[in-house]
């Protein structure tokens, strides 16, 4: 079936660090994948997708590429900011269903 | 702001009550979706509805149950409640049926079972 699997958080950095959260997926055919963040005390909401392979998708610094040969969808962002303190869900959508994973814990320290 | 909103913002009730969850989808979408957030099972897709149907079912229990009326608006009727119940509940919205849309979630509802 298909499935999200991402890193285990939570993740603690310091400002200005490189950031990589993975996320690993398995569907058939050609899922969509997402990131969603959800900051504290909000729901979730969309941070960047890609809907087909080597796509890139980016939004606030972050990126994100859709690699069908590693099944993957690594988040990245050159700099973090204690603002980006949040937690990330790694999504695919397939057909009318969307699996989320469990989603990662970022704590940026200033 | 999502343009997705949800009523009561929190809820706190007893055991073996039973509970209504308001969802008001963004203009214009026709999908809502429902979720469960609790800390130990993270984020657990419940049911969604689309232009008034059921289109896809997730881990909701038979204790629980929702439907979409003709304005769209989307409500989550939970009963016998129990202590595992209480969790954040977020509604979500799209503007067809699922797909490559974006999900546009709501600010969530609160329960505490006591």
């Amino acid at each position: 079936g298909n499935s999200v699997t991402q890193m285990e958080g939570p993740v603690t950095l310091s400002e200005e660090a490189f950031l990589t959260i993975n996320c690993t997926y398995t569907a058939t055919g050609y899922p969509s994948l997402f990131w969603y963040v959800q900051y504290p005390g909000e729901g979730l909401q969309l941070l960047l997708k890609a809907t087909k392979a080597d796509d890139k998708g980016s939004n606030k610094g972050f990126e994100a590429t859709y690699r069908k040969e590693t099944t993957s969808f690594h988040l990245e962002k050159g700099s973090v900011q204690v603002s980006d303190s949040a937690v990330y869900f790694c999504a695919l959508t397939r057909g009318d269903k969307i699996i989320f994973g469990k989603g990662t814990r970022l704590h940026i320290l200033p | 702001d999502s343009g997705v909103t949800q009523t009561p913002k929190h809820l706190i009730t007893a055991t073996g009550q039973r509970v209504t969850l308001r969802c008001s989808p963004r203009s214009g979408d026709l999908s809502v979706y429902w979720y469960q957030q609790s800390l130990d099972q993270g984020l657990q897709f419940l049911i969604q509805y689309y232009n008034g149907e059921e289109r896809a079912k997730g881990n909701i229990l038979e204790r629980f149950s929702a439907q979409q009326f003709p304005d769209l608006h989307s409500e989550l009727n939970l009963s016998s409640l129990e202590l595992g119940d209480s969790a954040l509940y977020f509604c979500a919205s799209s503007p067809t049926n699922g797909g490559v849309d974006e999900q546009y979630f709501g600010p969530g509802t609160r329960l505490t079972v006591t």
